[in-house]
Order: C-alpha cells, then sequence, then structure tokens
C-alpha cells in the first residue's frame, strides 16, 4: 500500500500539554501537507512542507519532514481543548494520486 | 471569497437507487477531487477533476462515476446504491493539478438505507 500511516491512532492529553502526531509513507513525495477534521466536517489544511525542508512552523504547529525515513512529524504545543480533533497527513503519490493517512484522534481535556 | 460548496448536505436513499452530488469549487480553482470517507476505511480517493478533463480515478466500481463543468462545477453519481456506500462524500478544490493545498466543503453524508 502506498498509503501514509500515523501513529498514534488516537492521544489523549491535558490542555496545555504538546502532542506530537507522526506520519510514515512509503511513495516519493514533492510535499507532505497536514489538515485538521473536526467531528463530520471538511478537513481544514494546516501546514504544507516541501521535500527539501526539514522544519517549518506556523503559529502552536511544527511540522518535521525527514525523507530518508520517509515520515514526518506534527506538533501543536500549548495544546487547547479547540485542538481536539482528527489530524491527517496528505501526499501526492507515484501514481499522481493524493492519498490520506488514516488519522489520528486527538482528544484535549480541559 | 466563498469557499467550497457541497450539496446537499445529507441525503438519504434507499438500497439500488442512484443518487448525484454537486460540488462548487472556490472561483477560480481550476481542479476537483473526491473523497469517501467512512470510519473503516478512512478517506479513500475516488476521482481528480482539472479542467472538465478527469485526469485520475481511485479504486472504486464503476458505480461511481463523476463529471467537471466549464465552470469547474463537479458532480459525482453513485449508481444502484449499496449499504456499503453510507459515508461522508468530501469534495476539495486546489489552484491546479499541482498538490499544493486542499480547499474542502463541508461533505455530504450519505445514508443508504
Amino acid at each position: 500500500s502506498q498509503q501514509g500511516e500515523e501513529d498514534p491512532q488516537a492521544l489523549s492529553i491535558q490542555e496545555g500539554e504538546n502532542a506530537t502526531m507522526n506520519c510514515s509513507y512509503k511513495t516519493s513525495i514533492n510535499n507532505l501537507q497536514w489538515y485538521r477534521q473536526n467531528s463530520g466536517r471538511g478537513l481544514v489544511h494546516l501546514i504544507l512542507i516541501r521535500s527539501n525542508e526539514r522544519e517549518k512552523h506556523s503559529g502552536r504547529l511544527r511540522v518535521t519532514l525527514d525523507t530518508s525515513k520517509k515520515s514526518s512529524s506534527l506538533l501543536i504545543t500549548a495544546s487547547r481543548a479547540a485542538d481536539t480533533a482528527s489530524y491527517f497527513c496528505a501526499m501526492k503519490t507515484s501514481y499522481d494520486k493524493v492519498i490520506f493517512g488514516p488519522g489520528t484522534s486527538l482528544s484535549v481535556i480541559p | 471569497k466563498a469557499g467550497v460548496t457541497q450539496t446537499p448536505r445529507y441525503l438519504i436513499k434507499t438500497r439500488g437507487q442512484q443518487v448525484t452530488l454537486s460540488c462548487s469549487p472556490i472561483s477560480g480553482h481550476r481542479s476537483v477531487s473526491w473523497y469517501q470517507q467512512t470510519p473503516g476505511q478512512g478517506l479513500q480517493f475516488l476521482f481528480e477533476y482539472f479542467s472538465e478533463t478527469q485526469r485520475n480515478k481511485g479504486n472504486f466500481p464503476g458505480r461511481f462515476s463523476g463529471r467537471q463543468f466549464s465552470n469547474s462545477r463537479s458532480e459525482m453519481n453513485v449508481s444502484t446504491l449499496e449499504l456499503g456506500d453510507s459515508a461522508l462524500y468530501l469534495c476539495a478544490s486546489s489552484l491546479g493539478a499541482l498538490f499544493d493545498g486542499y480547499t474542502f466543503g463541508s461533505g455530504t453524508r450519505l445514508t443508504v438505507v
């Protein structure tokens, strides 16, 4: 399968803590993106990191990319209850299809 | 500017019927992709359209079809509905064929009974 895989599948933390989720993939990529989905809604684009970048920041988000290990991580610092959602990594495969990982379900407890 | 609009939001159909879902992308976006989301299978790629041409297709049976119009609006059709087609169908638009970020609609929740 060329799908991305994420871990953990589910994560529960206290408000104010940091949350880290990981994504591994099998294909060569030009970029990797992270999306958030609140329950039953559409996905929202969070951040894009290109294959020649190692790290990228956006507000409380930090994304890293290791193309040699074919893996990426998303760190959310100082989490808030509003960060409760599912988080997905996405990438375009060598077959030119955009695929999404199975997602990490994050629960932030107030 | 307006976001991606999917209609209808909710739909209940009976097995064997057919259904048409609509997606209006962000103005100026020429690429529309469709995904099926279920708890068991996650997000599964259905189709990608760019300038009225299907660029790519996922591994779904021929009952699933789609098209894109000259104004970039897209429709997908599912014929001979099965219970397993119950899912959230998501449409994503982007400016071009490069994967530089999608804007998703809120989805159509299809329930087949």
